[in-house]
């Protein structure tokens, strides 16, 4: 199993839709998590980090579930500078992170 | 957020030759910066973690006789691809994290990207 995975898609929806991506994780012992965002040809951007609680920034929503090991990225009325590739990074503490392979979002008119 | 520059953005270059990439990190000190290759719709693949005043370390796979990294300050950590060939044509993006817990402009263990380089060898 990959320490870190997610569903490459694409997933294709419309303007205005609401789309959830996960991401598994197979350290248990994994301690911070984080959702980049990469457009094509470029360097990924931090989209934001995932907390115990749960956190909420504008449309977007990250969720962490522990026991089941995985994190969640929503994404409500979508628009279409929302298109890129979402990556899951999962750190072991200090230690190095890990990247997903990342999901690809198309919004389309 | 803080600001990681690479340089060159793009080189294209003969098979056999060698080619040096530059990361810095303009805002702040970075002990600890990270090398990755990224092939077209693939993800980011750490290929070393670069380390202020000490030897790289390589993941598996990774030949540290082909890409020599030197971390020779705080702010600069380079990558040298030698005698490349085609196949070391790719995308290489650094990376460096701001070590300060509870800084105003970064949550702990986040990253900075530099905007990659692109490597094509001929």
């Amino acid at each position: 199993r990959k320490e870190v995975e997610q569903d490459p898609g694409p997933f294709n929806v419309p303007e205005g839709a609401t789309v959830a991506f996960n991401c598994t994780y197979s350290n248990s012992a994994s301690q911070s998590f984080f959702w980049y965002r990469q457009d094509c040809r470029k360097e990924p951007k931090l989209l934001m980090s995932v907390y115990s609680s749960g956190n909420e920034d504008g449309r977007f929503t990250a969720q962490l579930n522990r026991a089941s090991q995985y994190i969640s990225l929503l994404i409500r009325d979508s628009k279409l500078s929302d298109s890129a590739t979402y990556l899951c990074v999962v750190n072991k503490g200090p230690r190095i992170p890990t990247f997903g392979r990342g999901t690809s979002l198309i919004v389309h008119p | 957020g803080a600001v990681v520059s690479q340089h060159p953005s793009w080189v294209i270059c003969k098979s056999g030759t060698s080619v040096k990439i530059e990361c810095r990190s303009l805002d702040f000190q970075a002990t600890t910066m990270f090398w990755y290759r990224q092939f077209p719709k693939q993800s980011l693949m750490l290929m070393a973690t670069s380390n202020e005043g000490s030897k790289a370390t390589y993941e598996q796979g990774v030949e540290k006789d082909k890409f020599l990294i030197n971390h020779a300050s705080l702010t600069l950590s380079t990558l040298t691809v030698t005698s490349a060939h085609p196949e070391d044509s790719s995308f290489y993006i650094c990376s460096a994290r701001d070590q300060g817990s509870g800084s105003s402009r970064s949550s702990y263990n986040e990253q900075f990207f530099g905007p990659g380089t692109r490597l094509t060898v001929l």
